[in-house]
């Protein structure tokens, strides 16, 4: 059994490009959640993706958007990007979109924005 | 949202009980408490969860409090492995799903 599986691993982006990172949930896994971790802060919510569909959202401008595919791996999707932007992403699935079920995260992927 | 309170830092000597605290006292009845930990450059691992009993697995034991307001996280041996930020998050549901809402967290240093 393969664990979430995130890439690249890290990315340098200039201010105002755009950016694709790429997620893949665990076997048996149906929901994939995106933090954004700060350096020196703890993961912040972006979203959930349950069954293809935008599940939950956290207070995170629209120009954050994302994917879920019918294999359940996902994408987030990064427009406009600013220099506050640059943070370690992080993904993680889970076998439901509903509690108690426990979340099991990537490794992450690292972006830096210059 | 259920906040929670931990504090920063915590050093444990090898071999010895670390024992964690959190302080959740505007917990909702239904909302579980979690922990996580993460260890330097890499991802959150599931520890353990409670919602009102005691839990043990083989990581930890969670002990809540009777009236819920705050929980202790215990590993029974620590080692270094164990030298880590951990989380105490109170799970939330956001529609039909849900988030972790993770603070600052507590660096515990495991030293020999």
């Amino acid at each position: 059994e393969t664990g979430v599986t995130q890439s690249p691993t890290h990315l340098i982006k200039t201010r105002g490009q755009q950016v694709t990172l790429r997620c893949s949930s665990q076997s048996g896994h149906n929901t994939v959640s995106w933090y954004q971790q700060a350096l020196g802060q703890g993961p912040q919510f972006i979203f959930q993706y349950y069954r293809e569909e935008e599940n939950g959202r956290g207070n995170f401008p629209p120009r954050f958007s994302g994917l879920q595919f019918p294999n359940y791996s996902s994408e987030l999707n990064v427009n406009a990007l600013e220099l506050d932007d640059s943070a370690l992403y992080l993904c993680a699935s889970s076998p439901g979109a509903g509690s108690p079920y426990e979340q099991y995260f990537g490794p992450g992927t690292r972006l830096t924005v210059t | 949202d259920a906040k929670t309170t931990q504090p920063p830092s915590m050093d444990c000597a090898e071999g010895r009980a670390a024992n964690l605290p959190c302080n959740h006292s505007t917990i909702s009845g239904n909302e579980y408490v979690y922990w996580y930990r993460q260890i330097h450059s890499q991802g959150p691992q599931y520890i353990i969860h409670g919602l009102k009993n005691n839990e043990t697995n083989e990581m930890a034991s969670l002990i809540i409090t009777e009236d819920r307001k705050s929980s202790t996280l215990i590993l029974p041996h620590a080692t270094l492995r164990d030298t880590a930020v951990y989380y105490c998050i109170v799970r939330v549901l956001t529609g039909g799903g849900n988030k972790l809402t993770f603070g600052t967290g507590t660096q515990l240093k495991v030293e020999l």
